[in-house]
């Protein structure tokens, strides 16, 4: 498919062990986002690549949170020694950046529901 | 910084009525794109409808129209016809330079 792809769909972990959730975004679409979301609440900005540029890694909650992106392409979120409040939705999206940027709408994957037991 | 209001939780409409979701956004910038975005019970997200900070007209695609009003800086979606499919969480975002803000949402319920 040509949509945004996350993996796994499900996980379940232990506290305090590590997590890598992957996120493959639309082929051309060099802006990438990060998000989490806890039941019937709203978005929380976690990490924003856009291209070549430094990462805005401004929402990201601790420094047992981390993100890269390899080749412009896919982005590994890893979240470090789990606790039960980074239970959540983990949702990324992409989108179109440079000219088309601003009125570009974010893709957004299915996202990944992370129980931390 | 950039921030966007939704003032409303939860709404409820009578199905064929129309309904306007409150969206109120702050920024300093000149540049920036407003959307909105549907999320029902699924959990997917989907975009709904687009409009430019320079847009002199409103938006609108099919049943939803955004109310755009720059200098009060609102941009409320309305939904005209309602329909029990469009019973969802709907969320209000803007774009500038930076990352894209989400608002907290709005809880829409349609009734029979």
């Amino acid at each position: 498919g040509a949509g945004v792809s996350q993996s796994p769909s499900n996980k379940v972990t232990e506290k305090g062990k590590d997590v890598e959730l992957r996120c493959d975004p639309i082929s051309g679409h060099t802006a990438l986002y990060w998000y989490r979301q806890s039941l019937g609440q709203g978005l929380e900005f976690l990490i924003y690549f856009q291209g070549n540029s430094a990462p805005d890694k401004s929402g990201l909650p601790s420094d047992r949170f981390s993100a890269e992106r390899t080749g412009g392409s896919v982005s590994t979120l890893t979240i470090q020694r789990t606790q039960q409040e980074d239970s959540a939705v983990y949702l990324c999206a992409s989108s179109l950046a440079g000219r088309g940027f601003l009125n570009s709408p974010l893709h957004f994957g299915n996202g990944t529901r992370l129980t931390v037991t | 910084a950039q921030k966007i209001t939704q003032t409303q939780p939860g709404m409820f409409v009578q199905e064929k009525e129309a309904v306007t979701l409150d969206c109120t956004y702050d920024t300093s910038d000149q540049s920036y794109g407003l959307f909105w975005y549907k999320q029902p019970s699924s959990g997917e997200m989907i975009f709904l409808i687009y409009q430019g900070s320079y847009d002199e007209q409103n938006a609108t695609e099919g049943r939803y129209s955004l109310n755009f009003q720059k200098a009060r800086k609102s941009a409320n979606l309305v939904i005209s016809a309602s329909q029990l499919g469009d019973s969802a969480m709907y969320f209000c975002a803007m774009k500038n330079a930076g990352k894209s803000t989400f608002g907290d949402g709005t809880t829409l319920t349609v009734k029979p």
